[in-house]
């Protein structure tokens, strides 16, 4: 248990679909991120949220759309996305200093068909 | 460019022997790494850290090495038990750019089996 919820564990959606990650930290931190890790590749940053405002967009398509209502939640918001997309999404959070090591939810495991 | 590498995708180890991970990195301007540690069906959890100043970081069970004219850094477990089978991760962070934040650039992770 790292102090970081991810929901849902698992989700299969269609391309047509409209669907929603969120993740959620009670640790104080105050950036929060996603990340994606495709098979047999490194996780790759997506987004990073410093006290709920987006300051990296790393040309991430715009089929994926980043929410941060506050300091303890993170959404993804996610639409017509391609079997390509399909990967293990992990949100995570750290405080505000800059070194400071990341913790990680479980992911949710996506499958697009 | 990926600027983190782990080239071995696995490494097999007996129980009780020592497992040497290695990573290699092009950017200068790191000056701080991390080991993560990932269980199947589980996010990466932190395992030990390296600052640029340090050539060595010890841990119980776990050291990390940094080279930094080799731009390389290894993680020795000592000695390997079962539970320690995972995908490790290396992953690394440039703080001199001054942002209120952490921006890891990871590897691709190395399996680590130990046979009992």
């Amino acid at each position: 248990e790292t102090g970081v919820t991810q929901t849902p564990r698992h989700l299969v959606m269609g391309m047509t679909n409209k669907k929603s990650l969120k993740c959620e930290q009670h640790l104080g931190h105050n950036a929060m991120y996603w990340y994606k890790q495709s098979a047999k590749k490194p996780l790759e940053l997506m987004f990073v949220y410093s006290l709920e405002e987006r300051v990296e967009n790393n040309s991430v398509p715009s089929r994926f759309s980043p929410e941060c209502p506050n300091s303890s939640h993170l959404f993804l918001h996610l639409h017509t996305l391609q079997p390509e997309d399909s990967a293990l999404y992990l949100c995570a959070s750290s405080p505000s200093t800059g070194g400071a090591r990341a913790f990680f939810g479980q992911g949710t495991r996506l499958t697009v068909v | 460019d990926q600027q983190v590498k782990q080239n071995s995708p696995s490494l097999s180890v007996q129980e009780g022997r020592i497992s040497i991970l290695n990573c290699d990195y092009t950017n200068s301007m790191f000056d701080y790494f991390l080991w993560y540690k990932k269980y199947p069906a589980e996010g990466p959890t932190f395992l030990i850290s390296i600052s640029s100043i340090k050539d060595k970081n010890e841990d119980g069970r776990f050291t990390v090495f940094l080279n930094k004219s080799a731009k390389h850094l290894s993680l020795h477990i000592v000695p390997s038990q079962p539970g320690d089978s995972a995908v490790y991760f290396c992953a690394a962070i440039s703080n001199a750019g001054g942002t209120s934040y952490g921006k890891l650039t990871f590897g691709q992770g190395t399996i680590l089996t130990v046979h009992p």
